[in-house]
């Protein structure tokens, strides 16, 4: 079962940008497609974006359209979410998630341990 | 946008049955997901595809779907089962990722 390990607990000051790294191990990378899910405190999961890797082409949430860039990194297996203008309000756990595929649907089947972004003046 | 509806709390007693409902339009025609999430874990998939269930959980969890509503059914509950339980489908529309707003089971 691949084990998706993020990167760690990151403060940023209001207007700042934020890079988040996910690097599956024990399972490919490829083939799959790698989301972002964040969970603002005490709240519900929000489904940010996704990419396929080896296509290089990210889809986002409306919501979430021209502030975060999803990227994968072939060569070295890592999937990146960088979020830029934060505000307080950007205060979560920022999750990755494979997503499998069944036809033209996909679930999260695993997960990484998730990354508290604080932004605070 | 795409909103899936869940009741916020679900209580139910121990060794009896938990049912927590997820309403969305058209969701018949949907494949329903569900994770269950622990306070400061990540969430771990219980049922996928309607019914589904991966290796290693409980045959207690089942999925079912009727209409416009999706079921998640935990039976013979214990405190082990108490965390926050969200829905999810694939929006095909706009290929889109959507989470329930999602039900805290309370083990009385």
């Amino acid at each position: 079962q691949v084990q998706l390990v993020q990167s760690g607990t990151d403060v940023k000051k209001p207007g700042a940008s934020v890079k988040v790294s996910c690097k599956p191990y024990g399972g490919t990378f490829s083939s799959y497609t790698i989301n972002w899910v964040r969970q603002a405190p005490g709240q519900g999961l929000e489904w940010m974006g996704g990419i396929i890797p080896i296509f290089g082409k990210a889809n986002y949430a409306q919501k979430f359209q021209g502030r975060v860039t999803i990227t994968a990194d072939e060569s070295t297996s890592i999937a990146y979410m960088e979020m830029n203008s934060l505000r307080s309000d950007d205060t979560a756990v920022y999750f990755c998630a494979r997503g499998h595929a069944y036809g033209d649907q996909y679930y999260f089947d695993s997960w990484g341990q998730g990354t508290l972004v604080t932004v605070s003046s | 946008s795409y909103v899936l509806t869940q009741p916020p709390s679900v209580s139910v007693a121990p060794g009896k049955t938990a049912t927590i409902t997820c309403g969305g339009d058209n969701v018949g025609s949907k494949s329903v997901h569900w994770y269950q999430q622990k306070p400061g874990q990540a969430p771990v998939v219980v049922i996928y595809y309607d019914s589904d269930r991966p290796s290693g959980i409980p045959e207690r969890f089942s999925g079912s779907k009727s209409g416009n509503t999706a079921t998640l059914t935990i039976s013979r509950v214990g405190a082990g089962d108490e965390a926050d339980y969200f829905c999810q489908v694939w929006d095909t529309t706009r290929d889109h990722g959507v989470f329930g707003t999602g039900t805290t089971v309370t083990v009385l």
